[in-house]
């Protein structure tokens, strides 16, 4: 079974400039959640969608926004970018069936602001 | 608001050799999920073990296991014959149980602690 995929893995902006991001979960995993990790602020949770709808968000402002689609698959789009959206942006999937509890990541996206 | 403290950023520790990393908490719910992973340099978090929080015997897995304290809410990881694979970033995290809710797929991290294993 594969596992979580995002892509791009790395990309580079500039201020002002707007980015998107793509997440597949794993199959059959309707649950998909957002991270940011950064060395300063650690690992902070943006937000989960599942069955196409935002359940959670995280304390971010409205630069920051998501979707998912009817097969699970998940993007996250940060508008005006600033310097310290620098970070490395990880998704999550999950199956929700059973609240076991566990997550399974993906190796991450890492974007660089310039 | 439900927080996580790691108060070792860096730890290391000889091959073969055992080790334990620290994490408390903080929360005023009763029923709760308490996990370590693992971010190697490749970055892609793993999950190395989990525990229930009304359980109150401690997991383990192969050489992972966890001294988990409820009243003190305490969780710490003990690594017993550490290998040069097990050198990687290590976090501790709190999720809500329950079903539904608001917090199916948030986790509250820790800042994470570094451990170094030498040959």
């Amino acid at each position: 079974k594969a596992g979580v995929t995002q892509t791009p893995r790395y990309l580079i902006k500039t201020r002002g400039q707007q980015v998107t991001l793509s997440c597949s979960p794993i199959s059959g995993h309707r649950s998909v959640s957002w991270y940011q990790q950064t060395p300063g602020q650690g690992l902070q949770f943006l937000f989960e969608y599942f069955s196409e709808t935002q359940r959670n968000k995280g304390n971010f402002p409205g630069r920051f926004s998501g979707r998912q689609f009817s097969n699970s698959r998940s993007e996250m789009n940060v508008s005006t970018l600033e310097l310290g959206d620098s970070a490395l942006y990880l998704c999550a999937s999950s199956p929700r069936t059973t609240n076991t509890g566990e997550l399974f990541f993906g190796e991450g996206s890492r974007l660089t602001v310039l | 608001a439900q927080t996580v403290t790691q108060s070792q950023p860096e730890m290391s520790v000889q091959e073969a050799e055992t080790v334990t990393l620290s994490c408390t908490y903080d929360t005023s719910e009763s029923d709760y999920y308490l996990f370590w992973y693992k971010q190697p340099p490749s970055r892609q978090m793993i999950l190395v073990i989990r525990q229930e929080a009304y359980k109150q015997q401690n997991a383990t897995e192969n050489r992972f296991s966890v001294n988990f304290q409820k009243a003190a809410k305490s969780f710490s990881l003990k690594i017993s014959d550490s290998q040069l694979g097990d050198a990687a970033m290590y976090f501790c995290a709190y999720k809500r149980a329950g079903a539904g809710g608001t917090s199916y797929g948030k986790l509250t991290f820790g800042q994470g602690t570094i451990l170094t294993v030498h040959p």
